[in-house]
């Protein structure tokens, strides 16, 4: 299974300032996503990073607010632009681990952000 | 549209109680993966089991079985002899496509808490 790694952990930011997730497997994947769960919450996808294209982004999110980088298929970014108290969760990036046929999905440990 | 329904939010058991976390979900695709995840305190995804719309076959692993029916689109997980260590946030979600490339929809979350 692919072993996916996340920088940083957690972070306190100001308001209106911005933090930059990385994403981090140790094997090529065709496929990266970016979750958000909100304290006490479920998970949602924010979007779906594609390797040389830009990112397709789910209704409610807009590149402005998390723009996204896939240079290669081993590493993402998610920026979390302007941040207000709202965006305090928990960021987790998801992979699409489609060696054989298994295509499982696994995820990282999640970044823990709190907005003050 | 795709949904899906973690009817309890939280279950509360004494050690080595059977206990089942329910799971309904809602799609129109004929081809479809469901998915279980734990999330312990420490906060990462653990994933469980996927299971494909194909395969109506029950599965057991150790502690752990799964019950897929079609017929009233559920796919139910029931921990034996639950022990302490079981105690975290579980997770259904469902997956649509025939390659499992698309985004996973998560259900609400279904809090389990083993006493000893």
């Amino acid at each position: 299974s692919a072993v996916i790694s996340q920088k940083p952990s957690r972070d306190i930011c100001q308001r209106g300032t911005s933090l930059t997730i990385q994403c981090q497997v140790d094997s090529q994947v065709t496929m990266m996503f970016w979750y958000r769960q909100q304290p006490g919450q479920s998970l949602t996808l924010i979007a779906t990073a594609n390797q040389g294209s830009e990112a397709t982004y789910e209704s409610g999110f807009v590149i402005d607010k998390f723009p996204i980088s896939r240079p290669n298929l081993t590493f993402s970014t998610l920026t979390v632009s302007n941040m207000s108290p709202e965006d305090s969760s928990i960021y987790l990036c998801s992979v699409l681990d489609s060696g054989g046929l298994n295509n499982e999905q696994f995820f990282g440990p999640g970044t823990r952000l709190t907005v003050l | 549209a795709q949904k899906v329904t973690q009817a309890q939010t939280e279950i509360s058991v004494v050690e080595k109680e059977d206990v089942t976390l329910d799971c309904v979900y809602e799609t129109r695709d004929t081809t479809y993966y469901l998915f279980w995840y734990k999330q312990p305190p420490s906060g990462e995804l653990v994933f469980l089991i996927r299971r494909n719309s194909f395969d109506e076959q029950n599965e057991i692993s150790g502690r752990y079985s799964w019950n897929f029916q079609k017929s009233t689109s559920s796919f139910n997980f029931t921990i034996t002899a639950s022990q302490v260590v079981d105690s975290a946030v579980y997770f259904c979600a469902l997956s649509e496509g025939s390659y499992n490339t698309d985004k996973l929809i998560f259900g609400t979350g279904t809090r389990l808490q083993v006493f000893p």
